[in-house]
C-alpha cells in the first residue's frame, strides 16, 4: 500500500458523460500527478500539481481538467467522455515538484465508456 | 518534448537468466531515469533510478546502465525468478516531469 487513495475503483458510463475521479496523497506529499493508462500502453502524463497550482502539463485533452485542494487532495474531470477514454487513471504524489522525487502510485482507477 | 522508447515490448526469460530491457530517449537535458515495475493489477512501483552524473547503479539483482553519448539505458535484471514477472517500465526526466516507454511486459519461465 503506497498511502495514496483513489476513489472510485471503477468507473462504468456513457458517451457524452461527465465524471469525476479523486486522489489523496500520501501524508505530507505536496506534488500529485495524473496518469493515463490505455491497453498495451505506457503511462501518459496528463498533468501535475503542486501545493495547489498547476505545475507541469502533458497530453491532457481540453475535455479533462484538473485541480488540486487546499487539503491538497485532487480530482480529475473528464467531460464530453468518447470511447477511447477508457482506461486505467493513475494518480500518484510525491513530497516535492521535482523529477528525482520518487512517485507513489495509486491503485488506479478503470474508467469504461460504453 | 521527450520522447522514451522502449524494446522489447515482450520477453520471456527461463527462471535463472538474465533479461535486459533497453530505452533511448531523446533529449539530451534528460538527467533522470527511474524505472517502474507494474505488476499484474497492481500499480507501478520504482526499483531503481540513476542520474546522469553515474553510468551504472546496482541493487541486488537489478542494474541499470546509462549512456549518455548514445542516449539510452538499459535495465538488467540477473537470476530472474517468476516473481520478476510484471510489465516494467522506463522514464526519462529533463525537467519537471518524466515520460515514460510503453512498457516491457516480462515473463519469467520456470
Amino acid at each position: 500500500d503506497s498511502g495514496v487513495t483513489q476513489t472510485p475503483k471503477h468507473l462504468i458510463t456513457a458517451t457524452g458523460q461527465r465524471v469525476t475521479l479523486r486522489c489523496s496523497p500520501r501524508s505530507g506529499d505536496l506534488s500529485v500527478y495524473w496518469y493515463q493508462q490505455s491497453l498495451d500502453q505506457g503511462l501518459q502524463f496528463l498533468i501535475q500539481y503542486y501545493n495547489g497550482e498547476e505545475r507541469a502539463k502533458g497530453n491532457i485533452l481540453e475535455r479533462f481538467s484538473a485541480q488540486q485542494f487546499p487539503d491538497l487532495h485532487s480530482e480529475l474531470n473528464l467531460s464530453s467522455l468518447e470511447l477511447g477514454d477508457s482506461a486505467l487513471y493513475f494518480c500518484a504524489s510525491s513530497v516535492f515538484a521535482g523529477k528525482y522525487n520518487e512517485q507513489f502510485f495509486g491503485p488506479g482507477t478503470r474508467l469504461t465508456v460504453l | 518534448g521527450e520522447n522514451v522508447e522502449q524494446h522489447p515490448s515482450t520477453l520471456s526469460v527461463q527462471e535463472g537468466d538474465s533479461a535486459v530491457i533497453k530505452c533511448t530517449y531523446s533529449d539530451s537535458a534528460s538527467n533522470y531515469f527511474p524505472w517502474y515495475k507494474q505488476e499484474l493489477g497492481k500499480r507501478p512501483q520504482l526499483i531503481i533510478d540513476i542520474r546522469s552524473n553515474v553510468g551504472e547503479k546496482k541493487d541486488q539483482r537489478i542494474a541499470v546502465t546509462l549512456n549518455k553519448t548514445a542516449k539510452h539505458f538499459s535495465l538488467h535484471i540477473t537470476e530472474t525468478q517468476p516473481e520478476d514477472s510484471a510489465v516494467y517500465f522506463c522514464a526519462g526526466g529533463g525537467n519537471e516531469k518524466l515520460t515514460f516507454g510503453t512498457g516491457t511486459r516480462l515473463t519469467i519461465i520456470p
